[in-house]
């Protein structure tokens, strides 16, 4: 699997767009981008997957340039709850392990 | 409801002892898996089952069994050859193996070996 690279920690305030940008610099052909949520004492849940250029559903958008050496997490006007480690996976569909840095600790203050 | 369920939440062990930690799973999913999470770290995997009878090692083995004689059931046995067993234990499954498909995790199991 391709190694991923996130910010140990951010802060935001409430109301406020948060971006959190994964590089994965040896990312292969077939490999998909995965984020994850986990809040503490709690599995982690997945909120987005993308391949290339955008990816939007109702929690977060996924921006993934041509080149695919990184991808950014956007999470549209943060609120207290949103506060949580953010996990980047990289990987193709033919592996089975999904490796869990140590993810992005997100801080939402109000 | 469909989900995926851990028990116990809590689990106090003396050390020495094998225990076994429960997880079952009411999605008709083909594929579980098992996680450990230490604090401030991300997960690890201990291993996975992709089928029923069948289960691969993951990055974390040694110290660990498991069984899939059941579709929805993969148990988690932590024995007494595990150096550090207290950690956070997750249990996940999804349709079937590989990263395209979303894995679900349970509520996951605290052990704390004394």
């Amino acid at each position: 699997l391709a190694k991923t690279t996130q910010p140990i920690s951010m802060d935001s305030y409430e109301g406020q767009e948060v971006n959190i940008t994964c590089s994965h610099n040896n990312i292969a052909t077939n490999d998909y981008i995965t984020w994850y949520q986990q809040f503490p004492s709690q599995g982690p849940r997945f909120i987005i997957q993308g391949y290339k250029t955008k990816v939007t559903n109702e929690v977060a958008s996924l921006f993934i340039p041509a080149d695919r050496k990184s991808s950014t997490l956007s999470l549209p006007r943060v609120s207290l709850s949103d506060t949580a480690v953010y996990y980047c996976l990289v990987g193709d569909n033919a592996g089975n392990m999904l490796t869990f840095g140590g993810g992005t600790r997100l801080m939402v203050k109000p | 409801d469909g989900g995926i369920t851990q028990s116990p939440k809590y689990l106090f062990r003396k050390e020495g002892q094998n225990v076994t930690l429960s997880c079952e799973q009411n999605l008709n999913h083909d594929a579980m898996y098992w996680y450990r999470q230490d604090p401030g770290q991300g997960l690890r995997l201990i291993y996975y089952s992709q089928i029923v009878n069948d289960f691969q090692k993951g990055d974390i083995a040694e110290g660990y069994s498991v069984s899939r004689e059941k579709k929805e059931s993969f148990p988690l046995t932590v024995t007494s050859a595990q150096k550090n067993p207290t950690a956070f234990y997750l249990c996940a499954s999804s349709i079937r193996g590989g990263m395209y498909n979303e894995q679900f995790f349970g509520p996951g199991t605290r052990l704390t070996v004394l």
